[in-house]
């Protein structure tokens, strides 16, 4: 079994500064890390996801994350904000050979103007 | 355009009745999954299916039944027998259920239901 954990409910942050937003994952198994971006009342957007190979992942929007596997970490990074990136954002594990997706609680992000 | 549709959008229902969300994707994915999603909580897997006329419990399906008879379409009905079933309700589907191939879930836009 595998859980996540993130662990910062609400992130405030001002427009064009960075922001990083946390996720620790435990699992028994070798996983496979992904974050997605929700907007109010919308589907999840996949922004992106570690499978293997390269540790630092980019993927839309100016996003980028890195695996830590020491740490069991997979933090996401953005150099500088943008109002349109206000929106909840979720981590999520598959261990390999494992069926589903387990979420986060998820990490409101704020920019503010 | 390929993608995932779910109706409808916002939904109400009457405490005691039964209700199907409707879920149908154009990707021709195997796997399908339905979560549910509440403030603060993340999303937690209902049931989810990775062929036609199977699909397997998740860790919340009490009060909750599917079906998949066709590739395309995963509904889920609420039950009465669902004690708080006021929540926002996501359909998604994965090329493949195994990890370690393209296990990319996309996601559908999602119904809010609301009992009254």
């Amino acid at each position: 079994a595998q859980s996540v954990t993130q662990l910062d409910s609400q992130v405030p942050v001002f427009e064009e500064a960075p922001v990083e937003l946390r996720c620790n994952y435990s699992s028994s198994v070798s996983v496979y890390l992904f974050w997605y971006v929700q907007y109010p009342n919308q589907g999840l957007q996949l922004l992106l996801k570690y499978l293997s190979g390269s540790t630092l992942v980019k993927g839309i929007n100016g996003f980028e994350a890195e695996f830590n596997k020491s740490q069991t970490s997979f933090h996401l990074r953005k150099p500088s904000v943008h109002i349109s990136d206000t929106a909840e954002y979720f981590c999520a594990v598959q261990g390999a050979g494992s069926y589903q997706l387990t979420f986060g609680k998820g990490t409101k992000l704020s920019v503010i103007p | 355009d390929g993608g995932i549709t779910q109706s409808p959008k916002y939904l109400f229902r009457k405490e005691g009745q039964n209700v199907t969300l409707s879920c149908e994707q154009n990707l021709n994915h195997d796997a399908m999954y339905w979560y549910r999603q509440d403030p603060g909580q993340g999303l937690r897997l209902i049931y989810y299916s990775q062929i036609v006329n199977d699909f397997q419990k998740g860790d919340i399906a009490e009060g909750y039944s599917v079906s998949r008879e066709k590739k395309e379409s995963f509904p889920l009905t609420v039950t009465s027998a669902q004690k708080n079933p006021t929540a926002f309700y996501l359909c998604a589907s994965s090329l493949e259920i195994w990890a370690g191939r393209n296990t990319e879930a996309f996601f559908g836009q999602g119904t809010r239901l609301t009992v009254v």
